[in-house]
């Protein structure tokens, strides 16, 4: 079955430097999403991609966090200049329509120190 | 904000014993999906409902879905250590949000 697969598994980055999370969403899917998840707290979401451009975004989504689809395969989180409050696990999601139930990656663990 | 509690947060059972975990919340979602997830990984699907009063069986997994499409229920029958796990309920809200609110979680541990 198609999965979504997210490198690297772990990144451990130093305050203030950039990080960029990737992800290979299923290939006939859309709709793009990166959640978040702070240890020991609920999922979170962040923003969500369609058509070439941002859909919708959280308010945890400041001007540190961009998304990219640079290729047909490749969709990215970046983080400009990270915090140690950005320390998750980064999953990202795909889905084919609409209102389709998500397709969860297992999952970049961010570490900021 | 749409908030999803889920209760109880923790739970460990005896195998062989039933379980019942719910998720409330005080706005209607168009839809609620239930998720698993293991350590170190992300959520899997399990099911979603749609229509309120709905009812889907998973083997020995029963979902709910309230009349009033504000809350849902799983209900375990006869666990396994298998079925260890954490256990979200995530809803989609009515309108043109795209986001799945989610719920903290309820921790599943079943001893043999």
């Amino acid at each position: 079955e198609p999965e979504v697969t997210q490198t690297p598994s772990h990144q451990v980055t130093q305050m203030g430097q950039e990080v960029i999370l990737r992800c290979v969403p299923i290939s006939n899917h859309l709709y793009f999403y990166w959640y978040r998840q702070i240890l020991g707290q609920k999922v979170e979401f962040l923003v969500s991609f369609y058509n070439n451009e941002i859909s919708e975004k959280s308010e945890i989504f400041d001007d540190q966090f961009s998304v990219e689809r640079p290729d047909g395969s490749n969709f990215t989180l970046k983080i400009r200049s990270t915090k140690l409050e950005d320390s998750a696990m980064y999953f990202c999601a795909s889905r084919n329509r609409d209102r389709e139930p998500l397709h969860f990656g297992n999952g970049t663990r961010l570490t900021v120190t | 904000t749409q908030l999803l509690e889920q209760s109880p947060q923790f739970l460990s059972i005896q195998e062989g014993e039933n379980l019942t975990v719910y998720c409330n919340s005080s706005s209607v979602f168009s839809s609620l999906q239930w998720y698993r997830q293991e350590p170190g990984e992300g959520p899997v699907l399990l099911v979603t409902v749609v229509t309120g009063g709905e009812v889907k069986k998973l083997k020995r997994l029963t979902f709910q879905f309230g009349d009033a499409r504000k809350d849902s229920s799983l209900h375990i029958t006869a666990a396994q250590p298998g079925d260890t796990g954490l256990y979200l309920c995530a809803g989609e809200h009515q309108g043109g949000s795209e986001k799945l609110v989610f719920g903290k979680g309820m921790k599943l541990t079943v001893n043999p």
